[in-house]
Order: structure tokens, then C-alpha cells, then sequence
């Protein structure tokens, strides 16, 4: 079905390490996005890019997250200092064009903050 | 902002029985998505319907536009297919509702 990597599949940090997460898009998709989803099921938009441009971004990720997509190398998401609250399960999604197009989701990395 | 709704948010059946899913959303929009998330946190995608009736395998989801709806039928579901079905609205960004959680007993 998808073919969108992601890793680490776990990641285990530290209150106020960085946390560092990279997507590979499904081959020849210029549109990736990033979602945190919560215990509750809830999904958190936090950005999307078109080729190595951000599209959107909220608050918090602008604040706290670095996140770049650059030509020929793996999207990455990067929490500057971590917090509890942001133990969650990211999920990086690529799709082939505009809002018509299909969606597919890599397996996700899941993030406790001790 | 745009919502999507999804009943019933838990759902417990005896393998062999059918499932109905129901998805409610508060505009429409060009693209609606039906995944399955496994117990692992893993999401695929199961069928892309923005309007009218799609099948694959023994899924088949059925959109109505104007009435901002969309259903997932299952049928003679199975145990491997336990797990959360999430319902997403495809616009500039993705919406998505809070997953019906399906448990099949053997």
C-alpha cells in the first residue's frame, strides 16, 4: 500500500533533548505532512511542505519544531527541547498533488519523553 | 472550522457479522479518505470516495455529497480486522474524525 518510511519507529528521550524524526515521501509526491496524534486519537496538523517549501505551520511547531524537507535527502521533524506533553505518535503523510489526490501514511514514530 | 464526525465510536462484533460505519462532515470537500489504523499505530489507506459507491475486497463505501456523509460497510468481518477506522476530509489540510474502534471476536 504505502510506501512512506519513517524512523525511527521508537523514539525514547529525555525532558529537554532534541528528538529527531525523518519521513522519505512516496517516490515523486512534492506534498508531505506531518500530524501528532495523541492518546486520545486526536490528530494535530503541525506543517506541510510543497518541495522544500512549508505551506503551513501552526504556533508550536513554528516555535519549538524544526522541520525542512530538502531535495534528495529524508523530510525531518525536530523537537528543539522536549516535553512530556509531547509524547505522541507522529505520522508523516505525502500525496501527489492537490487536495484530490490520495493520502498515504508512513508507519509513524512514536515519542515518550520520560 | 471543518469537522468530521464518526459513530459509533466503538463497535464490537462476532466474526462474520457486518459492520456499518458512519462518517459525518461539516463541508465538503474534493477528497474523502477512509483509513484503518492498526492496534501498532500504523495507518493505510483503505479507499479514497468523495462521492458515490466504492468497493475493494469486502469494503464498500458509499458518499453523499450533498448530504455530508459517508459510510464504511465491512462485511463478514474477521478478527484481523479489529482495530480503529478513521474517516478524513482531504482539503488543504487533512481533517480527521476520532476513529470508530472495532473489536471482531472470534
Amino acid at each position: 500500500n504505502s510506501k512512506v518510511i519513517q524512523t525511527p519507529r521508537y523514539l525514547v528521550k529525555g525532558q529537554g533533548q532534541k528528538a529527531k524524526m525523518r519521513c522519505i515521501p512516496e517516490k515523486g509526491h512534492p506534498v508531505v505532512f506531518w500530524y501528532q496524534q495523541n492518546k486520545n486519537n486526536e490528530f494535530k496538523f503541525l506543517i506541510n511542505f510543497q518541495n522544500q517549501e512549508v505551506l503551513q505551520q501552526i504556533d508550536m511547531t513554528e516555535k519549538r519544531f524544526s522541520a525542512e524537507c530538502p531535495s534528495n535527502s529524508p523530510c525531518s521533524l525536530e523537537i528543539q527541547s522536549s516535553e512530556a506533553g509531547d509524547s505522541a505518535l507522529y505520522l508523516c503523510a505525502s500525496r501527489l498533488g492537490g487536495s484530490a489526490e490520495t493520502l498515504y501514511f508512513g508507519s509513524g514514530t512514536r515519542l515518550t519523553v520520560l | 472550522g471543518q469537522q468530521v464526525q464518526q459513530s459509533p465510536s466503538s463497535l464490537v462484533l462476532q466474526e462474520g457479522e457486518n459492520a456499518e460505519l458512519q462518517c459525518n462532515f461539516s463541508s465538503t470537500a474534493t477528497q474523502l479518505q477512509w483509513f484503518y489504523q492498526s492496534p501498532g499505530g500504523s495507518l493505510v489507506s483503505l479507499l479514497s470516495n468523495p462521492s458515490g459507491t466504492k468497493h475493494t475486497g469486502r469494503l464498500t463505501s458509499t458518499t453523499v455529497t450533498k448530504e455530508r456523509r459517508s459510510s464504511l460497510h465491512i462485511s463478514s468481518s474477521q478478527t484481523t480486522d479489529s482495530g480503529t477506522y478513521l474517516c478524513a476530509l482531504n482539503a488543504y489540510k487533512v481533517i480527521f474524525g476520532k476513529g470508530t474502534h472495532l473489536h471482531v471476536l472470534p
